[in-house]
């Protein structure tokens, strides 16, 4: 039981590239999301899922895209990316509602120059 | 923004001594939860506590939340150099809201 992995660990991009950020989780949970963490921000969230087909916009979505086709994968894509989304992002899964226990991933260490 | 916010913002403290940290939030919640984030690494949940319970322990851990002062604490007794983290507190609003987190408190247990 891995739990939630996240992939890469780091990653270096040049302004304007695209890229995805994979998630994906074996505990058959349901709800699916993504923050992003900055120093002295705390986390923040960027999208989320309640399940496959279903995803909403969390506090801070501009400039990136979900989609969930499966239960197990909740991949983030940063369309055209920027200095200011230099951070390090998280994904997490639960198996409860909106609210619940979450498990985190371990992380991906994004710059963008 | 119901966001919860953590203080102190940083605590040092020696091995085998207590440690206290607060977290307050604005409005009605459902439950609230703290998390632990280790250097670098994902954050690991310690512990959920809802809004109709008042105190919750686990292992060394000591949570208590005060509805009408919308607050919580978090007490760690006996403190370890394994306990060096980052705390953060989670708050959720109703059954339909995301879990949203405080800036959290920068734990140093020195041996």
């Amino acid at each position: 039981n891995a739990g939630v992995t996240q992939t890469p660990k780091f990653q270096v991009l040049k302004t304007g590239q695209s890229m995805t950020l994979q998630c994906a989780q074996d505990m058959n949970h349901e709800y699916m999301s993504w923050y992003r963490q900055d120093p002295g921000m705390g986390l923040r969230l960027i999208h989320y899922s309640v399940g496959a087909g279903i995803t909403d916009q969390g506090e801070v979505p501009n400039g990136y895209n979900v989609s969930r086709s499966t239960t197990e994968d909740f991949p983030l894509r940063l369309l055209s990316a920027a200095p200011s989304q230099t951070s390090v992002y998280f994904c997490a899964s639960s198996g409860g509602t909106y609210n619940e226990k979450l498990f985190f991933g371990s992380g991906t260490q994004l710059s963008v120059l | 923004s119901q966001q919860g916010e953590e203080d102190p913002q940083a605590l040092s403290i020696q091995e085998g001594e207590n440690a206290t940290m607060n977290c307050s939030y604005k409005t009605s919640i459902n439950n609230l939860q703290w998390y632990r984030q280790n250097s670098g690494r994902g954050l690991v949940h310690l512990i959920l506590i809802r809004s109709n319970e008042r105190e919750k322990h686990s292992g060394r851990l000591r949570v208590t939340l005060d509805t009408s002062k919308k607050s919580s604490s978090l007490l760690i007794t006996a403190s370890r150099a394994a306990d060096t983290a980052s705390y953060f507190c989670a708050t959720a609003a109703g059954s339909q809201g995301n879990l949203i987190f405080g800036k959290g408190t920068k734990l140093s247990v020195k041996p």
